[in-house]
């Protein structure tokens, strides 16, 4: 059975940087998209960040851009998010899901318990 | 404003049918793409109910069926259990630069 399992997470100051990674069992790694999908206090849910799974192709939402890189080490079935100039408003739990798909976004059947990023002074 | 439109809540009682939306703009370029829909719980991990506008992957009893007719999806949940009650967020892929968006999400309340 495909598991999915974050690490990263924590209290970060405003302005900082922290990279979060996602370890990956039970499937073939290689072959899916993986995406981040966050839930900010109160929010509904926003897909952060995308890769296709030979990583060659990433995709991001307009409020990271720039700021946010997603990265994949196919030989290790790890995905990552690095994050830098945090601010508040990504204070979020962070999913790491397997798509469908393998060379664009499609939907995502597997999700790990997410771990929560916390942007405060 | 999010580029796929779902009504904030809807209720119902156990045993009813009810139906949620999910409706994006007609010039948006995405607005073939297929729809999929997905339950949360908060505190646990989301999970997919709906693929390809109306696959049910396996396990997910056939209460939920989706369905779409030109730019709107909708998820449909008969024989309405006290368990239904969640959040329920259709996404589907946008364009190139963004990948996939979520709707804003459903709160649903079994009364």
């Amino acid at each position: 059975e495909a598991q999915l399992l974050e690490s990263g997470g924590g209290l970060v100051q405003p302005g900082g940087s922290l990279r979060l990674s996602c370890g990956a069992s039970g499937f073939v790694f290689s072959s899916y998209v993986m995406s981040w999908v966050r839930q900010a206090p109160g929010k509904g849910l926003e897909c952060v960040s995308s890769i296709t799974a030979s990583g060659t192709t990433t995709y991001y939402a307009d409020s990271v851009r720039g700021r946010f890189t997603v990265s994949r080490d196919n030989s290790k079935s790890t995905l990552f998010l690095q994050m830098d100039r945090l601010t508040a408003e990504d204070t979020a739990i962070y999913y790491c899901a397997k798509d469908g798909a393998t060379n664009q976004p499609y939907f995502l059947n597997r999700w790990g318990q997410g771990t929560l990023v916390t942007v405060s002074s | 404003q999010s580029v796929l439109t779902q009504p904030p809540s809807v209720s119902g009682a156990p045993g009813q049918r009810v139906t949620i939306s999910c409706t994006r703009s007609a010039s948006d370029i995405g607005a073939g793409s297929d729809v999929h829909w997905y339950q949360h719980i908060p505190g646990t991990a989301p999970k997919l109910l709906i693929y390809g506008t109306s696959k049910r992957p396996s396990g997910v009893p056939d209460r939920f069926s989706g369905s779409k007719s030109g730019t709107s999806a909708s998820l449909a949940i008969s024989g309405l259990q006290a368990e239904d009650e969640a959040d329920y967020y259709c996404q589907s892929f946008v364009d190139d630069l963004r990948g996939s968006v979520f709707g804003g999400g459903t709160k649903l309340t079994v009364l």
